[in-house]
């Protein structure tokens, strides 16, 4: 089992809705979580960065982190073409070393 | 501020060749991380380098190997190339006395082992 489940998509989503992508993972150690944004043929762009339980929001991106049922999650609000992209959730036990991903999912959105 | 650079950025091998990726940090950063991201998937943690020497490893075998130099700068060698080798391969540069929010990944090499 991977530490860090995330479904592939591909999520279709018409422009102005809202996004939802989630994540499950089954390491009790992790504290710190994060999304990273990822176009095609480009390095990882952090988005969100949690550290424990709650949420957080900047912009139109809103970030929850449920450590009780190991569930987090990353909303866009009105979405526009320009947030097609692969969106990676990712933990970490410390504030350095190992991130472990998922395996991303792909959101297009539709003008 | 050139970010976080790698070089090169495409790259083509046959099996069992030998090849050296090479990673400059950002401007003032101390710490450099490399991760292998197979199509498809998320990028999986090979090590991660600190004062020269390496601080953590992933679950790579010991074909994987790395270096940091005194200006903070990496190369990853990779022995004995396999088809499962052919990867974007990242590096991320960051600060030892900072947290995640100061990691930054650059472009990436793509490696095509044919």
């Amino acid at each position: 089992q991977k530490e860090v489940e995330q479904d592939p998509g591909p999520l279709s989503v018409p422009e102005g809705a809202i996004v939802s992508l989630n994540c499950t993972y089954s390491n009790s150690a992790f504290q710190y979580f994060m999304w990273y944004r990822q176009y095609s043929r480009k390095g990882p762009e952090l988005l969100m960065y949690t550290y424990s339980s709650g949420n957080k929001e900047d912009g139109r991106f809103t970030a929850q982190v449920d450590k009780s049922s190991k569930y987090i999650s990353l909303f866009i609000r009105d979405s526009q073409p320009s947030d097609s992209a692969t969106y990676l959730c990712a933990s970490s036990r410390d504030s350095w070393g190992k991130l472990q991903f998922g395996a991303g999912t792909q959101v297009v959105v539709t003008p | 501020d050139a970010g976080v650079t790698q070089s090169p950025t495409h790259l083509i091998k046959t099996r069992g060749q030998q090849v050296t990726l090479r990673c400059s940090p950002k401007s003032g950063h101390d710490t450099v991380s490399w991760y292998q991201q197979a199509l498809g998937q998320g990028p999986q943690f090979i090590f991660q380098y600190y004062e020269e020497e390496e601080r953590q490893r992933g679950n790579f075998p010991d074909r994987f190997s790395g270096h940091q130099f005194p200006n903070y700068s990496s190369e990853l060698n990779v022995n004995a190339l396999l088809l499962g080798d052919s990867a974007l391969y990242l590096c991320a540069s960051s600060l030892e006395s900072g947290s995640w929010d100061t990691q930054y990944f650059g472009p990436g090499t793509r490696l095509t082992v044919l």
